[in-house]
């Protein structure tokens, strides 16, 4: 049973305009959520958090939205540049939260055609 | 600025053999991770440590083992091993136990 679920497998768009990667779960108790990017051959950066008691933090170009109520949360970058072609996982964590406790999704395909 | 580094990037191994992933960190972190990353899948969890000389079970840990005898290193180790297996292994590790993880480039194994 997949507890974090990122739907859609790949996402184009163009440059400078707005990139909105989305994620569903399904444990109520998932409280702290995060989004790493990878580059192929590299591994895994982080890219922004939000913990449950907010519903967006925003840092720079990239902002994230959670909506607690319909269990997604969303990542827009804007604008999107072709650097910011890699894959996208969402991961979550419940219960007060622990590294050890993470939950990825599957992950999205970001391409970004100049 | 070495952060974790991971040897070796790949191996090939023959069903049955044994081999060791060497995860290095220079950051002082407490906790360290292994992860493997299959097609069409997300990352998961096989062990972690939550600081020297501490191991525990992740979410797929059967034929692994792992030891933190120094807190800068993570062994992982398949003492048989076995095409399912095949996977992209990668190491991080972090400051908290809830936040920013940094991640390895990743080990490629193959068991044929």
């Amino acid at each position: 049973d997949q507890q974090v679920k990122q739907n859609s497998p790949s996402l184009s768009v163009q440059e400078g305009r707005i990139s909105i990667l989305n994620c569903d779960y399904t444990n109520s108790m998932f409280d702290y959520f995060l989004w790493y990017k990878k580059y192929p051959a590299e591994g895994p950066t982080f890219l922004i958090s939000i913990s449950s008691i907010k519903d967006k933090n925003e840092d720079g170009r990239f902002t994230v939205f959670l909506n607690k109520s319909a269990k997604h949360l969303s990542l827009h970058i804007v604008p999107s540049q072709p650097g910011d072609s890699a894959v996208y996982f969402c991961a979550a964590s419940a219960g007060g939260g622990s590294n050890y406790k993470l939950t990825f999704g599957k992950g999205t395909l970001l391409t970004v055609n100049p | 600025n070495a952060g974790v580094t991971q040897t070796p990037k790949f191996r090939v191994l023959k069903t049955g053999q044994s081999m060791t992933l060497l995860c290095a960190q220079d950051m002082n972190h407490e906790y360290m991770y292994w992860y493997r990353q299959d097609p069409g899948m997300g990352l998961r969890l096989i062990h972690y440590s939550v600081g020297e000389g501490t191991t525990a079970k992740g979410e797929v840990p059967d034929g692994y083992n792992v030891s933190r005898l120094k807190k800068q290193n993570f062994l992982l180790g398949l003492e048989s091993a076995a095409p399912s297996q095949t996977s992209v292994y990668f190491c991080a590790s972090s400051w908290l136990a809830l936040g920013e993880l940094f991640f390895g480039e990743g080990s490629r194994l193959t068991v044929l």
